[in-house]
């Protein structure tokens, strides 16, 4: 029932920008995109949320196509401690958070 | 300021046995939600509670889950007769809104993981 599209794998070099896509093409107008991710044996972790607007903070960026139809996660300069799996998700009006099964994160040093 | 807080962090119970999961939001939270996240996959929604009030639960299996949040007290998610298919990791958020929105942000405990053997 994950309403999110994400590739299941991806690799980065330490200090260069990392871009990672998220389809959701189902999305209604009223859904906030959230990201956040899990580090090992951890639980997971805000990272950003939008609704429609570009979205920028301490830890990264949020692109949102104009359609909304995608959105991409931006981490200006990938380190070693951003290897994670990165979880795109829908928030509706309901009360849950819908993880599908990320994206996993590998920074090569 | 203590962040969402989990025990056990780990716990393993036979067959039959019950396990109980406890979660102490952060401080001023008065929204919890359980997740469970079986090996290799993502985190799927279980219960979400407010205080003395379960307000959705359509994540919880029908049978031998049930979930609670006390005026006083952590929150407990307790497994009845738990089976192999029972292990997994669990996990507790919180958020602090009164009223849960599309933009509340959940902060998430360290989990607690079962195994069942």
């Amino acid at each position: 029932d994950a309403k999110t599209t994400q590739p299941n794998s991806m690799e980065s070099n330490e200090e260069e920008p990392v871009h990672l896509p998220c389809n959701h093409s189902t999305i209604s107008g009223t859904d906030y995109i959230h990201w956040y991710r899990q580090l090992p044996s951890q639980g997971p972790e805000y990272v950003i949320h939008g609704l429609t607007s570009n979205v920028n903070n301490r830890m990264a960026s949020l692109a949102i196509a104009e359609d909304r139809k995608s959105s991409t996660l931006i981490l200006h300069r990938a380190t070693l401690r951003d290897a994670a799996v990165y979880y795109c998700i829908l928030r509706d009006t309901g009360n849950q958070f819908y993880f599908g099964t990320g994206t996993s994160l590998t920074v090569i040093p | 300021n203590a962040g969402v807080m989990q025990n056990p962090r780990h716990l393993v119970r036979r067959r039959g046995q019950e396990a109980r999961l406890r979660c102490s939001p952060m401080k001023g939270h008065s929204h919890v939600y359980w997740y469970r996240q079986l090996p290799e996959e993502g985190l799927k929604f279980m219960v979400y509670l407010q205080k003395e009030n379960i307000i959705d639960e359509s994540g919880m299996p029908k049978e031998r889950f049930s979930a609670e949040f006390p005026k006083e007290g952590p929150s407990i998610l307790r497994i009845q007769q738990v089976v192999r298919g029972d292990s997994a990791a669990y996990f507790c958020a919180s958020s602090p809104s009164v009223v849960a929105s599309q933009t509340d942000t959940q902060y998430f405990g360290p989990g607690t993981r079962l195994t069942v053997l």
